[in-house]
């Protein structure tokens, strides 16, 4: 069965500064990792994926991800925090079990971004 | 930019009752799933549905729940017996196709409170 794991409920960080939010996974094949970001009173909004190919996956509002399969981490990063990033970030496995048609999503437990001015 | 939509936002229902949140899906995609949180711990996978039948269901998606399209817009997941554990943020996402490259669009959720 495949995890997540996102080790900080928090992480507090002053505007312009680099974000990093870790994420670390578990699973038997091949993972195919996602991150997610929620704002107050609204779904979860697709971020960036990483599928296969480079490590570093460049996805939306400036943010990217770093696979690292030796590591089996997936943290996210962007080089200068804005106030408005201030969210609740998820990181997510999908399972790729063959017998699973399913295409469920594994979440971690989430982190909240606090970004200060 | 095409939404999911959820309604409605927030749900009271007495324990015991059948309560029925609906989604609306993103209108070309062909896949849908049901998530749910209850308050401070993971999102949770309930269902997927595809070519109106379930795709896959996790644990927690015993008898007393149940998915349904009605028409070619609607999503919806019924609880026909609520429990105060039934309690949690119920998310309702679609995707274009089920391959790896399509990613799932989430909802806003509805918060559904049992008493």
């Amino acid at each position: 069965a495949q995890s997540v794991a996102q080790p900080e409920d928090q992480v507090n960080v002053a505007e312009g500064n680099p974000l990093t939010v870790k994420c670390t996974y578990s699973v038997s094949g091949n993972p195919y990792l996602f991150w997610y970001v929620q704002y107050p009173n609204r779904g979860l909004q697709f971020l960036l994926k990483y599928i296969t190919g480079d490590n570093l996956v460049k996805g939306s509002y400036g943010f990217e991800a770093e696979f690292n399969k030796s590591q089996t981490s997936f943290h996210l990063k962007k080089p200068s925090a804005l106030v408005s990033d201030s969210a609740l970030y998820f990181c997510a496995v999908r399972d790729m079990d063959p017998r699973a048609a399913g295409n469920k999503l594994t979440f971690g437990g989430g982190t909240r971004v606090l970004v200060k001015p | 930019e095409p939404e999911v939509t959820q309604t409605p936002s927030h749900q009271v229902t007495q324990m015991g009752q059948e309560v029925i949140l609906r989604c609306v899906p993103i209108s070309n995609h062909l896949y849908f799933y049901w998530y749910r949180q209850i308050l401070g711990q993971k999102v949770e996978f309930l269902v997927s549905f595809y070519n109106n039948e379930i795709s896959e269901k996790s644990e927690i998606f015993d008898d007393q729940f149940s998915v349904e399209r009605p028409d070619g817009s609607n999503f919806t997941l019924k609880i026909r017996s609520t429990k105060l554990e039934d309690s949690a943020m119920y998310f309702c996402a679609s995707s274009e196709r089920g391959g790896i490259a399509y990613e799932q669009y989430f909802g806003p959720g509805t918060r559904l409170t049992v008493t």
